[in-house]
């Protein structure tokens, strides 16, 4: 599965959107993107995952670029219950791994 | 049914005790995983089961021991563990194109102590 590059932290005012970069330059054709989420002390938490077009849900939406070497994921009006880690993770149909990053720690401000 | 339930919460363990972490899914998922958490790192994947079979160890120390005894429950017994050891465990299941819940779908985790 492709290696994915995340900033190691982030800041978001409440209301506003917050805009989540990832790099996965070596990702190949056959290799999803999906995101997940994990708020102190819990589990991950599935988000949304997308091949190459654009996808929305009612927790975020996701971008990926024409050639698929990066994606944001945006969640519109950031809530303090969304200050979390954000894992980007590529991974292909076959095989049983989901393996994580380091992620991006988001917090979001009052 | 969109859990994966975890017990327990917490444990507190000798170095000589024996004890298990239990893990409960109805999802109808047929593959379910262990993972290791130390404090502000990702999770790591140890032990994946494929149709109650194991399909991946992750080189883990044969002080865990995992166990599916049937398609919804997922064990791990500990024996003998070292302090190092402590650390968040989350089981996981995932789902597939089609199912009720699609993707992975962890449990909040047992947090060990072991002292």
């Amino acid at each position: 599965d492709a290696k994915t590059t995340q900033p190691t932290s982030m800041d978001c005012a409440e209301g506003r959107a917050a805009n989540l970069p990832c790099n996965h330059s070596t990702i190949s054709g056959n290799e999803y993107v999906y995101w997940y989420r994990q708020i102190h002390s819990q589990g991950p938490q599935y988000i949304i995952h997308g091949l190459k077009n654009n996808e929305t849900n009612e927790m975020a939406s996701l971008i990926i670029t024409e050639d698929r070497k990066s994606s944001t994921l945006i969640l519109p009006h950031a809530t303090l219950r969304d200050t979390a880690v954000y894992y980007c993770i590529v991974r292909g149909t076959s095989g049983s791994r989901l393996t994580f990053g380091e992620g991006t720690q988001l917090t979001v401000n009052p | 049914d969109t859990e994966v339930t975890q017990t327990p919460k917490h444990l507190v363990m000798g170095m000589t005790n024996k004890k298990s972490l239990k893990c409960e899914q109805h999802m109808g998922h047929r593959a379910m995983y262990w993972y290791k958490q130390k404090a502000k790192k990702p999770p790591e994947l140890m032990f994946v089961y494929s149709y109650e079979k194991l399909s991946i160890n992750e080189s883990v120390p044969s002080r865990f021991s995992p166990e599916c005894p049937n398609s919804s429950l997922l064990n791990l017994h500990l024996h003998a563990l070292q302090p190092e050891d402590s650390a968040l465990y989350l089981c996981a299941s995932r789902g597939f194109r089609g199912s009720m819940v699609y993707g992975y779908t962890f449990g909040s985790g047992t947090r060990l102590t072991v002292v």
